[in-house]
């Protein structure tokens, strides 16, 4: 079984356009965050929610809004895509707030045209 | 602001043999932990060890074991009896301790380690 899981793997979309990431955990863990990794493979938190709170955001355009109905998922919703936005996206899970290693999923590229 | 630094962007090592994968990092915070990630090029982001600052003992998972020296704010990765399948890029990361509200993971820029057959 999956621990967490992203859909999809891969997306290929124009500039300007509107996409989603969906994420789900199923390790029971309260907390996901959003991780961006660049073309020069630097790992960068976005997001965190904790128990379907948001408890961080880091500098990140408005364009990015994540949404977590439940503590089992937190997807990230992106309006008028820009070409700097093509990276890819992982989503990860951990037990609670300040302690726990976290777990990834398998990222999502995107690359946007 | 915390930071992690891995100094070395590649390196090699023979299969069967020891390598060790350097991490320095700053911070003023007492309690945190370390981890090791592993990152094949699947891409997928594999836990390979964790050290938590408040136990002196150093990390140890198989074949992979770290060398957590507090005061120098060092800490290796160690992987003995290198295979083909340890290929991949390895990054050290920070997390502040159970008190600090800040729970992300802060990445150093990672470092591509092959292994010679």
């Amino acid at each position: 079984d999956t621990a967490v899981s992203q859909t999809p793997k891969y997306l290929v979309t124009q500039m300007g356009n509107d996409k989603s990431i969906k994420c789900e955990q199923n390790l029971g863990h309260d907390t996901m965050y959003w991780y961006k990794q660049d073309s020069k493979k630097f790992l960068k938190i976005m997001f965190s929610y904790n128990n379907k709170e948001l408890i961080i955001n880091e500098t990140v355009p408005n364009r990015f809004s994540p949404k977590s109905p439940d503590k089992a998922h937190l997807n990230l919703h992106i309006n008028s895509l820009e070409l700097g936005d093509s990276a890819v996206y992982f989503c990860a899970s951990s037990q609670d707030r300040g302690t726990g290693a976290q777990y990834f999923g398998p990222g999502t590229r995107l690359l946007v045209l | 602001a915390q930071t992690v630094t891995q100094s070395q962007p590649e390196m090699s090592v023979q299969e069967a043999e020891t390598v060790t994968l350097s991490c320095t990092y700053d911070t003023s915070e007492s309690d945190y932990y370390l981890f090791w990630y592993k990152q094949p090029p699947s891409r997928q982001m594999i836990l390979v060890i964790r050290q938590e600052a408040y136990k002196q003992q150093n990390a140890t998972e198989n074949r992979f074991s770290v060398n957590f020296q507090k005061a120098a704010k060092s800490f290796s990765l160690k992987i003995s009896d290198s295979q083909l399948g340890d290929a991949a890029m390895y990054f050290c990361a920070y997390r502040s301790g159970p008190r600090g509200a800040n729970s992300k993971l802060t990445f150093g820029k990672g470092i591509t380690l092959s292994v010679r057959p």
